[in-house]
């Protein structure tokens, strides 16, 4: 089982549609949760963060279940520009492990 | 513009070439970070150096030598390498490494391609 697991996707939805992505970890232990952002072609970027239970930022909503081990990151009134791959991160044990990412691409 | 620039941000060689990959960072961190990331793949950690000390290398072919001089810069030297070695690499820095100091930044990459 890989440590963290996405769907690759893509997810393909119109401008205005509200999309969710879940990813798993199989580390129990983690206890630091991240969802980043990368265009195609470019280098990774932090989005957000997630210590607690859960985080949100203007359109943008993640949640931690720790319970059954799985981290979610919901984006409302998607823009064009959210166009991106989607890199759920976890953090335990003193490393960051990386998902493969999620692709959304948001269509006028 | 996030404060860690990487050079070249393209690099073609041979396989019998010798090139070194340079990572700067003006973000005053004390780790930095080498990744490989491969097409469809999740990005792989390759080294880590916390205050100019080797602290993580992740079972790397030798053919790959990080070198690390002071706090603000990163190095990776590249010798006889293979084609499957044509990846995405990346440098990243952060405060530190407990778990309210890895949030990681990244320079934007050097794309190696290996004929």
């Amino acid at each position: 089982r890989k440590e963290v697991e996405q769907d690759p996707g893509p997810f393909n939805v119109p401008e205005g549609a509200t999309v969710a992505f879940n990813c798993t970890y199989s580390n129990s232990a983690s206890q630091s949760f991240f969802w980043y952002r990368q265009d195609c072609r470019k280098e990774p970027k932090l989005l957000m963060s997630v210590y607690s239970s859960g985080n949100e930022d203007g359109r943008f909503t993640a949640q931690l279940n720790r319970a059954s081990q799985y981290i979610s990151l919901l984006i409302r009134d998607s823009k064009l520009s959210d166009s991106a791959t989607y890199l759920c991160v976890v953090w335990g044990g003193n490393k960051l492990v990386f998902g493969a990412g999620t692709i959304l691409r948001v269509k006028s | 513009e996030t404060g860690v620039t990487q050079t070249p941000r393209h690099l073609v060689m041979g396989m019998t070439n010798k090139k070194s990959l340079k990572c700067e960072q003006h973000l005053g961190h004390n780790a930095m970070y080498w990744y490989k990331q491969s097409a469809k793949k999740p990005l792989e950690l390759m080294f880590v150096y916390s205050l100019e000390e080797r602290v993580e290398n992740n079972s790397v072919p030798s053919r790959f030598s990080p070198e690390c001089p002071n706090s603000s810069h990163l190095f990776l030297h590249l010798h006889t390498l293979q084609p499957e070695d044509s990846a995405l690499y990346l440098c990243a820095s952060s405060h530190g490494r407990d778990r309210f100091k890895n949030i990681q930044y990244f320079g934007a990459g050097t794309r190696l391609s290996v004929l």
